[in-house]
């Protein structure tokens, strides 16, 4: 099973300011890598496939990056409707899908 | 507009039963693959179970296996859950969430999930 692990657990950011958030893979999952939004009370909703891919609707201040082990989500410019829970997912070997434990971003 | 609606979780004791649906419209059911997810209060996502398009493949977490059944009905638009002997860590919201054509993931879009609570 492909252990996923997110860092920070908990960000705090200000509003209009970059958010940087890091998914590490305890091996390879070539970019078979998908992020997902977490808002409070709501069902995850889907950001970021392929590593890099923005989701159908998703706004451009999201990018995701890299390949391999290490993956990156970055939003650019905060807005009030991003402080979410943020989870990545590999599905490049999978049963099972495994998703990391999730980064808090808050409002600083 | 693809829409996903769980429903028929609640209240049940140690070693119960319980049978979830997920309700698919807006799309060509028959065509994806389909999974469950769950999230125990207050945690992360945990993938439960994976069905192919034709029911072909079906995959469970080693947390399940053995107790928990996934199948739908494509005549009908749904998918299910059965769930056996279910214990208090399988408390958690259970969301159905469709699969790529492809066959994998990603998971898009996610229903709102349903309630299950396993206490005596």
């Amino acid at each position: 099973e492909i252990l996923m692990t997110q860092s920070p657990a908990t960000l705090s950011v200000s509003p209009g300011e970059r958010a940087t958030l890091s998914c590490r893979a305890s091996q390879s999952v070539n970019t078979n890598l998908a992020w997902y939004q977490q808002r409070p009370g709501q069902a995850p909703s889907l950001l970021i496939y392929g590593a890099s891919t923005r989701a159908t609707g998703v706004p451009a201040r999201f990018s995701g990056s890299g390949s391999g082990t290490e993956f990156t989500l970055i939003i650019s410019s905060l807005q009030s409707e991003d402080f979410a829970v943020y989870y990545c997912q590999q599905y490049n070997k999978w049963p099972p899908v495994t998703f990391g434990q999730g980064t808090r971003l808050e409002i600083k | 507009e693809v829409l996903l609606v769980e429903s028929g979780g609640g209240l049940v004791k140690p070693g119960g039963s319980l049978r979830l649906s997920c309700a698919a419209s807006g799309f060509t059911f028959s065509s994806y693959p389909m999974n469950w997810v769950r999230q125990a209060p207050g945690k992360g996502l945990e993938w439960v179970s994976y069905i192919s398009s034709a029911s072909s493949y079906i995959y469970y977490a080693d947390s399940v296996k053995g107790r928990f059944t996934i199948s739908r009905d494509n005549a009908k638009n749904s998918l299910y859950l059965q769930m056996e002997s279910l214990r208090a860590d399988d408390t958690a919201v259970y969301y159905c969430a469709k699969g790529t054509a492809a066959g994998s993931p990603p998971f898009d879009p996610w229903g709102q999930g349903t309630l299950v609570t396993v206490s005596s």
